[in-house]
């Protein structure tokens, strides 16, 4: 199975700021996609962005972008001018685009919004 | 409006006492899943359906069922809890199988005492 790593348990940045978090998998297709779900404090996980594997471009929703380098196995996310409604866990995910429908999710990542 | 609910938020139970935990949903969407989200760790998928064909994953234990009685709904069952299925139970939807959007419910927070 699939593996996706998130080796930042917890961040934190300043409002306004950058931050950057980080995902690794690991996956020997070629062909898949990769998202970044939130999950606010009680409320439900949504989609924030994800990258088809075959797109060079790096994807990009409004303030938040990510850095897809497929030779490295790597999808980090960049929220860029970070709001108080960033805070929240953040999960990397894996899906295959040919080998059935399972998501495979890291450990998740909370980042705190420092006011 | 709220898509997919999960009923109830936050439910507690007692050692080897069965328990249901329900997901509705308004999307009208084919496929419906079930997570198990223990605390620190990432969601493990438990089984999903597509329409009404169930597909359990191979780690799933046995202690874990699920019902669909109709498009909308459908049940996770836990027939004798233990302290270790205590976690966060999440529902999500997709529209068909191929589909890269899943829709996820708030959860349900399930202890066991």
């Amino acid at each position: 199975a699939q593996t996706v790593t998130q080796s930042q348990p917890e961040m934190s940045v300043q409002e306004a700021e950058t931050v950057t978090l980080s995902c690794t998998y690991d996956t020997s297709e070629s062909d898949y996609y990769l998202f970044w779900y939130k999950q606010p404090p009680s409320r439900q996980m949504i989609l924030v962005i994800r990258q088809e594997a075959y797109k060079q471009q790096n994807a990009t929703e409004n303030r938040f972008s990510v850095n897809f380098q497929k030779a490295a196995k790597s999808f980090s996310l960049k929220i860029s001018d970070s709001q108080l409604g960033d805070a929240a866990m953040y999960f990397c995910a894996y899906r295959s685009a040919n080998t059935g429908n399972q998501f495979y999710f890291g450990t998740g990542t909370s980042l705190t919004v420092i006011p | 409006d709220a898509m997919v609910i999960q009923n109830p938020r936050y439910q507690v139970t007692q050692f080897g006492k069965p328990v249901t935990l329900s997901c509705s949903q308004t999307l009208n969407h084919n496929v419906m899943y079930w997570y198990q989200q223990k605390s620190s760790q990432a969601p493990k998928l438990l089984f999903h359906y597509y329409d009404k064909d169930f597909n359990n994953e191979a780690d799933t234990p046995d202690n874990f069922q699920s019902r669909r009685p109709n498009t909308s709904f459908c049940f996770l069952d836990i027939r004798s809890p233990g302290l270790g299925d205590a976690a966060m139970y999440l529902c999500a939807t997709s529209r068909d199988l191929e589909s890269l959007l899943q829709y996820f419910g708030p959860g349900t927070r399930l202890t066991v005492t």
